[in-house]
């Protein structure tokens, strides 16, 4: 069964600074992964997709690579700001339309 | 719709009851998946919709969950005769196709609490 792992669970880090939120996975037999941000109270918002083929989608300040051999994932925030400050999610899509999402990296940005 | 949209938004029941919650999805996703999200816990799968066909009930946690989707559409979670561990915050995402490359698209949740 595949396992979605999260590290670091919780993150401080003042604004500005670059960050990495890492996610791994332990069956590199999937479709793609997917980076979401929650908000407290609220649902997932989606932020990346990357296909197993490919190997990093940008967005903004964002940037997010696939190792689907190593079972790795990055998410790396830019420029840092306290509106980035949420729980980010990672998920993989596996044959037979699953998805497995870790537990979640708590990113707390400090003006 | 703008989006998926879940109700009610909160749920506050006793032991025993039964509850239903609801999921509209965006318009033309054929796809529907249900989660079950924990306090400190990550997302749980529970069922899958896909157009007509039969639904992936896999992560059902017990017979006591059920879930229906109608015309396609709108779907329904319910639990029957709730346990004070079926506290959580349920969430619903659909998806354009269930391609393999498609993006999931949640909604706000229904935070469900058992007494």
């Amino acid at each position: 069964k595949q396992e979605v792992t999260q590290i670091p669970a919780a993150l401080s880090v003042p604004e500005g600074e670059n960050l990495v939120l890492n996610c791994s996975f332990t069956d590199s037999a999937i479709y793609n992964l997917q980076w979401f941000r929650q908000d407290p109270g609220k649902g997932l918002t989606s932020l990346l997709l990357i296909q197993s083929s490919q190997r990093e989608q940008t967005s903004g300040r964002l940037n997010a690579s696939l190792d689907k051999s190593s079972g790795r994932s990055t998410l790396y925030i830019a420029a840092s700001q306290p509106g980035d400050s949420a729980t980010y999610l990672c998920a993989v899509r596996v044959p037979g339309n699953q998805f497995y999402f870790g537990t979640g990296t708590s990113l707390t940005v400090i003006p | 719709g703008a989006g998926v949209s879940q109700s009610p938004s909160n749920k506050v029941t006793e032991k025993g009851k039964d509850v239903e919650l609801r999921c509209d999805p965006i318009s033309g996703h054929t796809a529907l998946y249900w989660y079950r999200q924990s306090l400190g816990q990550g997302l749980e799968f529970l069922i899958y919709f896909q157009g007509n066909s039969a639904p992936d009930k896999s992560g059902l946690p017990s017979d006591r969950f059920s879930a229906e989707r109608t015309g396609g559409s709108v779907s329904t979670l319910t639990i029957q005769r709730t346990q004070q561990e079926d506290s959580a915050v349920y969430l619903c995402a659909s998806s354009s196709l269930a391609g393999l490359y498609n993006e999931q698209f949640f909604g706000p949740g229904t935070r469900l609490t058992v007494l």
